[in-house]
């Protein structure tokens, strides 16, 4: 198994600022995700952090608008540009372990005002 | 990956075994299928995966049918904690590693 600490674990941030949430992993992984889950809705892949090169970015999401850095195997910092209120929402890291199977931080739930 | 279907909602009482389906009709050769859930409040938690063959683990049971389209997540003994909602997802390990694709998932309500 792997244990995630996500930080901060919520935040209320004024329009027009930014969030950068970071993602510590207890041991060294190869995957390492970021999600969104809106309120009331399912996952959504933000990006694949990858480790010494820039992040590869899903349909609908930028890298201006959320900026990635994976400095090594077991770090990764999101953050949340030029936030708006549709931006609020809860924001998880994800790793994937040798044996496929996908462990996920609790989340940083962002309410932006 | 190819999509999955499973019903919004379905509710069983505590202490009984608990089916949950789901219908992956276009899945590829190289699709595993797994299980993840989502409590309250909590980030999604691995349930269980497989390929082909029906897998059992300390959480619960996966049932593949023979062609693949169809698989059954269950739960040999509900308890309340097992109140969540719970994500059938295909992930193609033939070709790199992409994150997981949710969808709405099944929220499975246990009554005492």
């Amino acid at each position: 198994s792997a244990v995630i600490s996500q930080k901060p674990s919520r935040d209320i941030c004024q329009r027009g600022t930014s969030l950068t949430i970071q993602c510590q992993v207890d041991s060294q992984v190869t995957m390492m995700f970021w999600y969104r889950q809106q309120p009331g809705q399912s996952l959504t892949l933000i990006a694949t952090a990858n480790q010494g090169s820039e992040a590869t970015y899903e349909s609908g999401f930028v890298i201006d608008k959320f900026p990635i850095s994976r400095p090594n195997l077991t770090f990764s910092t999101l953050t949340v540009s030029n936030m708006s209120p549709e931006d609020s929402s809860i924001y998880l890291c994800s790793v994937e372990l040798n044996t496929g199977e996908l462990f996920f931080g609790e989340g940083s739930r962002l309410t932006v005002l | 990956d190819a999509k999955t279907t499973q019903p919004n909602s379905m509710e069983s009482n505590e202490e009984e075994p608990v089916h949950l389906p789901c219908n992956h009709s276009t899945i590829s050769g190289t699709d595993y299928i797994h299980w993840y859930r989502q409590l309250p409040s909590q980030g999604p938690e691995y349930v269980i995966h497989g390929l082909t063959s029906n897998v059992n683990n300390r959480m619960a049971s996966l049932a593949i049918a023979e062609d693949r389209k169809s698989s059954t997540l269950i739960l040999h003994r509900a308890t309340l904690r097992d109140a969540a909602v719970y994500y059938c997802i295909l992930r193609d390990m033939g070709g790199g590693a992409d994150g997981l694709t949710f969808g709405k998932g099944t929220h499975l309500i246990i009554q005492p």
